[in-house]
């Protein structure tokens, strides 16, 4: 099965500039996470879908952050304006259901100067 | 809300021998812990994984262990192979929600 893809896979952008993500979760998969990992740290939840709702956006900077899943399938996180210590890899990961296997997509290495 | 924490950050161990990672959550209600390594510049793979209601899982050189009462759990790899130099991660799942350790970066020396 394919797996989940991500796009860019790079990004560098200068600080107060704004950037967006695209994911695709693996076909089928209800369920939808956008993580964010510094470097050095453990994956960060941002904000959990169950199809095109949203389940858990508790740590979710929505001054600045925001995201949806229209139609329950592909989604886009956005940053707006950025900061320097947005730099991170933000990863997207699909689940069948909300308590298995997580998998994750290559992620979206982003530098803001 | 859910914390691990994941010890030791390092561990380099010879070729051949076991390495042993630890983890311990806070809440009780967690339900499944997965494992994840990382290997540098690529996306988190899930290695082995456990559910409550089990004490040990054994997947060839990998296992891990789950106590319950102590709320910790551990990864066991032996016989290390070069390969198995990564970043690994623990996870506890609380109503769908995977909070992650800090990770514990393996170094198998040839």
């Amino acid at each position: 099965e394919a797996g989940v893809a991500q796009s860019p896979r790079y990004k560098i952008i200068e600080k107060r500039q704004s950037v967006a993500f695209w994911c695709n979760p693996i076909s089928g998969h209800a369920t939808l996470y956008w993580y964010q990992q510094i470097l050095g740290q453990g994956p960060k939840l941002l904000i959990q879908f169950q199809n095109n709702g949203v389940v858990d956006d508790s740590q979710l900077p929505k001054d600045r952050f925001s995201a949806e899943r229209l139609k329950g399938v592909d989604s886009t996180l956005k940053i707006q304006p950025a900061k320097l210590e947005d730099s991170a890899v933000y990863l997207c990961a699909s689940s069948y259901g909300g308590a298995g296997e997580q998998y994750f997509g290559p992620g979206t290495r982003l530098t803001v100067t | 809300g859910e914390n691990v924490e994941q010890h030791p950050s390092t561990l380099s161990v010879q070729e051949g021998d076991s390495a042993v990672i630890k983890c311990t959550y806070s809440d009780s209600a967690s339900n499944y812990f997965p494992w994840y390594k990382q290997e540098l510049g690529k996306r988190p793979q899930l290695i082995i994984d456990i559910r409550s209601n089990v004490g040990e899982k054994k997947d060839q050189r990998i296992a891990v262990t789950l106590n319950k009462t102590a709320k910790h759990f551990s990864l066991h790899i032996t016989e290390t192979q070069p390969e198995d130099s990564a970043v690994y991660f623990c996870a506890a799942n609380l109503g769908g929600k995977l909070i992650f350790g800090q990770g514990t970066e393996l170094s198998v020396k040839p």
